[in-house]
């Protein structure tokens, strides 16, 4: 069975300092991996995906993301973050080859991460 | 245009009591899935339809059902509602199987 295992529940990190959260996955199948934001009382945003092709994958709002199949790894990674950045993100994995959807998508618990001046 | 539309965005209901949430998705876009998020368990996923037909579903109670329309409008029901049935529902539509969906804002539904 796949599994998200995101490593910090909560990042504090202060405005313009760079910052990665950390994301793990266990799947016995090939991959589709997604980090999503979630500002508080809304929904989530898309913020960046691999589903092929080159590792790094860069996505909206400046983040980026490097899969490591070696480590099953999907970092997030921020070289400036922003006030504005303060939110919950969710990364989550979905199996490639599962009728070629992606709709069952399984979450990480989440990382908060709280930028402060 | 329109993202994804929830309605109604808060509900109060009653154990025992049954309840219908809808989504409407983006224009264009065939396939709806559908989340619960709560503190405890997190996110998640409870179905997913494409084209009116139900492609996935997710380890819950028979009380969870769903459809999807014709026009990709999407419902889901829940039957004689328990207090740990209070979450966030979130739908989420994708023009295609894989791509990535977008989300709506959710329907909170709170069981007294």
């Amino acid at each position: 069975a796949q599994s998200v295992t995101q490593l910090d529940s909560q990042v504090p990190v202060f405005e313009e300092a760079p910052v990665e959260l950390r994301c793990n996955y266990s799947s016995s199948v090939s991959v589709y991996l997604f980090w999503y934001v979630q500002y508080p009382n809304q929904g989530l945003q898309l913020l960046l995906k691999y589903l092929s092709g080159s590792t790094l994958v860069k996505g909206i709002n400046g983040f980026e993301a490097e899969f490591n199949k070696s480590q099953t790894s999907f970092h997030l990674r921020k070289p400036s973050v922003h006030i504005s950045d303060t939110a919950e993100y969710f990364c989550a994995v979905s199996e490639s080859n599962y009728g070629g959807s992606q709709g069952n998508l399984i979450f990480g618990k989440g990382t908060k991460l709280s930028v402060k001046p | 245009k329109a993202g994804v539309t929830q309605t109604p965005r808060y509900l109060i209901k009653t154990r025992g009591q049954q309840v219908t949430l809808s989504c409407s998705p983006i224009s264009g876009h065939r396939s709806v899935s559908w989340y619960q998020q709560t503190p405890g368990q997190g996110l998640q996923f409870l179905f997913e339809y494409f084209s009116e037909t139900q492609r996935n579903k997710g380890n819950f109670p028979g009380r969870f059902s769903g459809r999807q329309f014709s026009n990709s409008r999407s419902e889901m029901n829940v039957s004689t509602l328990e207090l740990g049935d209070s979450a966030l529902y979130l739908c989420a539509s994708s023009l295609v199987l894989v791509g990535g969906y977008t989300f709506g804002s959710g329907t909170r539904l709170t069981v007294v």
